[in-house]
């Protein structure tokens, strides 16, 4: 069965250094998504992207958070200096259609920021 | 935009128990997921239930859109069943996200 796939699974950085999160989305789907949970507390939306640009973005998103599509398979998301509260498990997640298609989840990449 | 409440946030159970998750919607819903967070952190898609009822092994699920509320049924609970279970529905006014609940954590013992 298609699987979204997510590398790193686990990373360690020290506050101030970048971070590339990289995601394999199903590979005929057109949406894609970063959600991120900091421990303990609910699933939080990021960034949505179709058609190679955001199309939404929430307020968590700053000028610190990028997302490319840098070919025709890999979604990143990237934090250019991370902060101890970027410490979270984040999860790439792709769709075939947007609004009510069933939302496919990789299994996260945690992130830890010393 | 749209509240997800999700009853109870804690359950315990025997191994071999029946329970019922609830979900419950401030506003109608037209694309409603359930998922399943394990020990280790991943998520897993258990249904994608806009309406009516789903059934998948040991677990179902019914979503009553009209009255904005949807039901997880897990049968014959495992220890391996134990884990964190969320709920999430879109937001409205034409955004594409989905907003999550807090989830019910469910610890099944042996």
């Amino acid at each position: 069965e298609p699987e979204v796939t997510q590398t790193p699974s686990h990373q360690v950085t020290q506050m101030g250094q970048e971070v590339i999160l990289r995601c394999v989305p199903i590979s005929n789907h057109l949406y894609f998504y970063w959600y991120r949970q900091i421990l303990g507390q609910k699933v939080e939306f990021l960034v949505s992207f179709y058609n190679n640009e955001i199309s939404e973005k929430s307020e968590i998103f700053d000028d610190q958070f990028s997302v490319e599509r840098p070919d025709g398979s890999n979604f990143t998301l990237k934090i250019r200096s991370t902060k101890l509260e970027d410490s979270a498990m984040y999860f790439c997640a792709s769709r075939l259609k947007g609004y009510t298609g069933e939302l496919f989840f990789g299994e996260g990449s945690r992130l830890t920021v010393l | 935009g749209i509240q997800v409440e999700q009853s109870p946030p804690d359950l315990i159970l025997q191994e071999g128990a029946n329970s019922t998750l609830r979900c419950n919607f401030s506003d109608s819903v037209n694309n409603l997921q359930w998922f399943h967070q394990n020990p280790w952190g991943q998520l897993i898609n258990l249904f994608y239930i806009p309406s009516g009822t789903k059934q998948n092994g040991r677990l179902s699920a019914t979503t009553v859109a009209t009255e904005r509320y949807s039901l997880l049924y897990i049968s014959s609970s495992q220890t391996t069943d134990s884990g964190v279970y969320f709920c999430a529905g879109p937001t409205q006014g034409g955004s594409e996200k989905l907003v999550f609940g807090k989830g019910t954590k469910l610890t099944v013992n042996p």
